[in-house]
């Protein structure tokens, strides 16, 4: 069964620094990655995917993650944090092999302070 | 239509009543979740169904708790006997096959 790990409950970063929120996964097949973010009472926004190609994906608001097999990561990347990107992101994974649910990590606070 | 989209978006039910929140897929999306968020929390997957694949249920917490998908379009979660620990907001997610899910705004449920 796919799994998915977020092992940072929280990230703080100053605004104009870069930021990395880590994710790691588990699945038999390969995997299809995907990050979500959810600011304050608003639903799940997507962000970006890693489905097959090159293993730096580019998405949403300048955000991009790098698709790393061998350690099996999908971790994502801004380089320079706005205030305004202090939200919760959940990375997400799905198995390529047969029809596969969706599996969320617990997800990761971002704090960014001015 | 546009997105997908949740009713109730608010639901204040008493302990031991049934409710059924439903959901409207993106028109043509094969596959359906729901999903259940605690306040601030992560994501606990309930139910999946992916076309006219048996569902993934594996996430239900218990047989309170029941889904259906018509016609390969709109589902309703249904919650029998609901209790206080119900009390959360329930997602409903619809994506192509392999395609990213695109989330409703969800429906807060409180049992009281």
């Amino acid at each position: 069964a796919q799994s998915v790990a977020q092992p940072e409950d929280q990230v703080n970063v100053a605004e104009g620094n870069p930021l990395t929120v880590k994710c790691t996964y588990s699945v038999s097949g390969n995997p299809y990655l995907f990050w979500y973010v959810q600011y304050p009472n608003r639903g799940l926004q997507f962000l970006l995917k890693y489905i097959t190609g090159d293993n730096l994906v580019k998405g949403s608001y300048g955000f991009e993650a790098e698709f790393n097999k061998s350690q099996t990561s999908f971790h994502l990347k801004k380089p320079s944090a706005l205030v305004s990107d202090s939200a919760l992101y959940f990375c997400a994974v799905r198995d390529a092999m047969g029809f596969q649910k969706l599996v969320f990590g617990t997800g990761t606070r971002l704090l960014v302070s001015p | 239509g546009a997105g997908v989209s949740q009713s109730p978006s608010n639901k204040v039910t008493e302990k031991g009543k049934d409710v059924e929140l439903r959901c409207d897929p993106i028109s043509g999306h094969t596959a359906l979740y729901w999903y259940r968020q605690s306040l601030g929390q992560g994501l606990e997957f309930l139910i999946y169904f992916q076309g006219n694949s048996a569902p993934d249920k594996s996430g239900l917490p218990s047989d309170r708790f029941s889904a259906e998908r018509t016609g390969g379009s709109v589902s309703t979660l249904t919650i029998q006997r609901t209790q206080q620990e119900d009390s959360a907001v329930y997602l409903c997610a619809s994506s192509l096959e392999w395609s990213e899910a695109f989330f409703g705004q969800g429906t807060r449920l409180t049992v009281v």
